[in-house]
């Protein structure tokens, strides 16, 4: 069974620089597996960041890019602001009706 | 802009049935496949199940098949799933999602099932 990996957690300082990564349990992650990006607060249902590795979807920040780092996905914050603590998630497309989701990062902007 | 309305959550015992229902507008809703996700108290997003379009393919996670069933009513604009023989660990957030290529575009804002006796 396919394993999508992320950081469970990562550290920020205002008005940093952040790159969280995706990862496959066995096996590099190009942008064949069209990995997207989803931004969770608590209580509140997911919002969609970034698809096909690098589109940001519409009303993104574009202090928020993805891009393939080494064999993983990332998504990088760049100018990271208070707002911006909240999970993470990604979802690698391994196929018709056969997207995974990563375990989420919880981000924390201090 | 696309909007999707979830409902038909609530509490079932162990062993149960519920449909879920998700309405959508804003968008022509036949021409996109549509999915479930689903966030367990605490835990993160897991894929639950997807269908075509036209409702002619449909796609499940492994922990739900047999048990679980997508459908859709393109007339009504109302995706559905139905949901029997509940187990506590199916206790979870249900969301709906529209889906584009490779990728979950829209969301609802959920609706929670809670499995317990």
């Amino acid at each position: 069974q396919t394993v999508v990996t992320q950081e469970p957690s990562f550290s920020v300082s205002p008005g940093g620089t952040v790159t969280l990564t995706c990862g496959l349990s066995s096996g590099s992650v190009s942008t064949t597996y069209y990995p997207s990006w989803y931004q969770q607060t608590p209580g509140q249902a997911p919002r969609t960041l970034i698809y096909s590795t690098n589109t940001r979807s519409s009303g993104v920040p574009d202090r928020f890019s993805g891009s393939i780092l080494g064999d993983k996905a990332a998504l990088t914050i760049t100018g990271a602001q208070a707002e911006d603590e909240c999970d993470y998630y990604c979802v690698l497309y391994l196929g018709p009706g056969n997207s995974v989701f990563g375990g989420g990062t919880k981000l924390t902007v201090l | 802009e696309a909007q999707l309305v979830e409902s038909g959550g609530g509490l079932v015992q162990p062993g149960g049935s519920l449909r879920l229902s998700c309405e959508a507008s804003g968008f022509t809703f036949s021409s996109y496949p549509m999915s479930w996700v689903r966030q367990a108290p605490g835990k993160g997003l897991a894929f639950v199940s997807s269908i075509t379009s036209s409702g002619a393919d449909t796609y499940y996670a492994d922990s739900v098949k047999g048990r679980f069933t997508i459908s859709r009513d393109n007339s009504k604009n109302t995706l559905y799933l139905q949901i029997n023989s509940l187990r506590v660990g199916d206790t979870a957030v249900y969301y709906c999602a529209r889906r584009l290529p490779y990728y979950f575009e829209s969301w609802g804002q959920g609706t929670l099932v809670t499995v317990s006796s």
